[in-house]
Parts: structure tokens; C-alpha cells; sequence
């Protein structure tokens, strides 16, 4: 069975350029999530999707951070304009049906480094 | 605000040598429990989860937990420790009435074992 699927795996941009990461969840999973995984830090949520519905993006910097999610499968994360303190792993996760007794499935991270 | 404290952050053993990493969470209500592994180079694993019942929960490769209720705990515990369980371990912990399966992670272990 195939993963989550991240791209790019690394990108170095410099503060207020933007950037957008990719990602493509394990086929049939309806929840993705979109999670900021800062160095020496647990990951923290973003952004979670049911379908192509937002469900929480409570902790998404709203003034620079999008998601999208339009036809329920891939997903999009951007961030524009970019500052230092985004230098991070953005992991993307995906489960069956987001309900709290399913498995979530972790990609393996897109890194980015602001300079 | 709900939040997950592992009190190790850099735990060094040998082989063979029994390992228990602490993770305490403060959440008045009901809650799921989990711990992922992060071997070097690799996504985010579930390694073991505890939703409900016998409060000792065994996972994969020799691990278990142990959920205390009464001191807010889940502690991961395994007798005799390989090099190859070199890896970051994650605690992380869902509210048990949520439907959403969203994760607040603690700030991870490092384990390093020495052959």
C-alpha cells in the first residue's frame, strides 16, 4: 500500500518569498492533515480536511498560511510571504475517516528552511 | 489549553538495557493515547495506542504503555532495548469524544542506544 506522498522534500527560500508544498494522501482516506513540526518540537496541527471540508484550522496563521483541498484528495499548503520562524518540517497525514480510533499516516515531511 | 510533557529529552542506554520514557498529559476529560517512533530518515510510525479498557497496551516491536489514569500518565516501556530502536519517540494525545482524531504531540524523546 502506498504512503503519504509529500513534495518537495526540501526548500530554501528566503523570508517573504512564498512557497507551497504538496501533498497526495493514501488513496481512500477522506481526513488529511497538514501539520508544522518545528526543530526540538512536537508536530502541531494546522490544518485538518474531511473531504474537501475544513474541519479545524484554528492554529493556521490565517494572514499567510493557506490550504486547499478541492476535489477531496490533494492537497495544497502555501505560505506567503514567509518569515523566519516558518523554518520547519510540514508533515502531511491523512486516516480512513477521522474518526479518533483511526490510524493516522504520517508522510515523511516537507523541510524548509527560511533565510 | 491541553498540552503533553515528556519529561526525557535525550536518553542514552545500551543494549539490553530497560527503557521507560515518561509522558504526562493535562486533560480532565476522556482521552485516546499514542505513542509514534521516528526512525532516522523515516515518517512518524504508530507504535501503540490506548482508546479504552486494559489500561496496559502492548504495540510493536516489544513496546508497551501503561495508562494511570490517576496520575495523568502513559509511560512507554520496553525490558531490553536494541540499537535499532534508535529513533525520536513521540507522545501524543486525542480527546476521547472528539470525533476529529486531531493530535497534540508532546516535544519527543531521543533515544540513542549504544551497541
Amino acid at each position: 500500500e502506498a504512503g503519504v506522498a509529500q513534495s518537495p522534500r526540501y526548500k530554501i527560500i528566503e523570508k517573504r518569498q512564498s512557497v507551497a508544498f504538496w501533498c497526495n494522501p493514501i488513496s481512500g482516506h477522506a481526513t488529511l492533515y497538514w501539520y508544522q513540526q518545528i526543530l526540538g518540537q512536537g508536530p502541531k496541527l494546522l490544518i485538518q480536511f474531511q473531504n474537501n471540508g475544513v474541519v479545524d484550522d484554528s492554529q493556521l496563521p490565517k494572514d499567510r498560511f493557506s490550504a486547499e483541498r478541492l476535489k477531496g484528495v490533494d492537497s495544497t499548503l502555501k505560505i506567503q510571504p514567509a518569515k523566519l520562524e516558518d523554518s520547519a518540517v510540514y508533515l502531511c497525514a491523512s486516516s480512513l475517516d477521522g474518526h479518533r480510533t483511526a490510524t493516522i499516516y504520517f508522510g515523511e515531511g516537507s523541510w524548509l528552511t527560511v533565510v | 489549553a491541553q498540552s503533553v510533557s515528556q519529561h526525557n529529552h535525550h536518553v542514552i542506554l545500551s543494549e539490553a538495557a530497560s527503557l521507560e520514557l515518561g509522558c504526562n498529559y493535562s486533560y480532565g476529560g476522556t482521552v485516546n493515547l499514542f505513542w509514534y517512533v521516528q526512525y532516522p530518515g523515516q515518517h512518524l510510525q504508530l507504535l501503540l495506542k490506548y482508546f479504552s479498557g486494559d489500561p496496559l497496551v502492548k504495540g510493536i516491536k516489544g513496546f508497551e504503555a501503561e495508562f494511570i489514569k490517576s496520575k495523568f500518565s502513559f509511560n512507554l516501556r520496553k525490558p531490553s532495548v536494541q540499537w535499532s530502536d534508535t529513533a525520536e519517540y513521540f507522545c501524543a494525545v486525542s480527546h476521547g469524544s472528539s470525533n476529529t482524531g486531531k493530535l497534540i504531540f508532546g516535544q519527543g524523546t531521543t533515544l540513542q542506544v549504544k551497541p
